[in-house]
C-alpha cells in the first residue's frame, strides 16, 4: 500500500538546536511536501521538491532548509531551532502537483 | 489569501443529519480537492473534482464545482459519528512561480452521537 512515513512522530528540543525530520514516500510519487499545521493557519508550505536533488521554496520558509536526497526521501532541516517553530509538521507526496496528496501522520516538534 | 472568509467554520450537528460545507476561492484553478483530517492523523483526499465537472460523488460524499462563482461544496449525507474531523478545500494556484495546492483554513465538523 502506498504510505508517507514520518519520523520521529514526536521530538523536543532546545532553543538554538539542531533537527531533522525525515520522510519517506513509497508511492512512486515525483513531488514531496514539508508542512507545518498550527491552530488559526492551517496547512503551510514550507518547502517542497519535484524530484531527487530538487528543491523548491514554499510559502514559510524562514529557518528552515530542506533536502530530498532519493526520489523517496524528504528531510527538513532545523539549524538553529526556535520557539516559533513549535508546530505539526506534514509530509505529503504527489505524483504530480494538483493530483491527489498523501500524507504522512506528522511530526509534533516543541521547541523549548 | 486564496480563500474568502466562509471557509473557517465550526458545525455541530447531530448524527443522521446531513450537512453542507463550502469554500470559495479567488483565482483561478484547473482543480479542487476536498480533505478530511481526523484527530491526531494527516489529512486524507475525499474527493477530487475537475474544473470541467460540476458534480462528483463517492459513497455519502457529494462535492459540487461553481467555476463562475469559484466556489465549492461538499455535502455528506446520513452522517456518523466517525464523520467527525476538520475538512479541507484545496485549490491549485500559482504561487511562486509554480502550481502548488493550496489548502483553506478548514471547518471543524462536530457529529453528535
Amino acid at each position: 500500500e502506498a504510505a508517507v512515513t514520518q519520523s520521529p512522530r514526536n521530538k523536543v528540543t532546545v532553543t538554538g538546536g539542531n533537527v531533522t525530520l525525515s520522510c519517506r514516500q513509497t508511492n512512486s510519487h515525483n513531488y514531496m511536501y514539508w508542512y507545518r499545521q498550527d491552530t488559526g493557519h492551517g496547512l503551510r508550505l514550507i518547502h517542497y521538491s519535484y524530484g531527487a536533488g530538487n528543491l523548491q521554496i514554499g510559502d514559510v520558509p524562514d529557518g528552515y532548509k530542506a533536502t530530498r536526497t532519493t526520489q523517496e526521501d524528504f528531510f527538513l532541516l532545523l539549524e538553529l531551532a526556535s520557539p516559533s517553530q513549535t508546530s505539526l509538521y506534514f509530509c505529503a507526496s504527489s505524483l504530480y502537483a494538483n493530483s491527489d496528496y498523501t500524507f504522512g501522520s506528522g511530526t509534533r516538534l516543541l521547541v523549548i | 489569501s486564496q480563500w474568502g472568509e466562509e471557509n473557517l467554520q465550526a458545525l455541530s450537528i447531530q448524527e443522521g443529519e446531513d450537512v453542507t460545507m463550502n469554500c470559495s476561492y479567488k483565482t483561478y484553478t484547473t482543480v479542487v480537492q476536498w480533505y478530511r483530517q481526523k484527530s491526531g492523523k494527516g489529512p486524507a483526499q475525499l474527493i477530487l473534482i475537475r474544473s470541467n465537472e460540476r458534480e462528483k460523488r463517492s459513497g455519502r460524499l457529494r462535492a459540487t464545482l461553481d467555476t463562475s462563482s469559484q466556489s465549492s461544496s461538499l455535502s455528506i449525507t446520513g452522517t456518523l459519528a466517525t464523520d467527525t474531523a476538520v475538512y479541507f478545500c484545496a485549490t491549485d494556484a500559482l504561487a511562486s512561480g509554480s502550481w502548488q495546492l493550496i489548502f483553506g483554513s478548514g471547518t471543524q465538523l462536530t457529529v453528535m452521537p
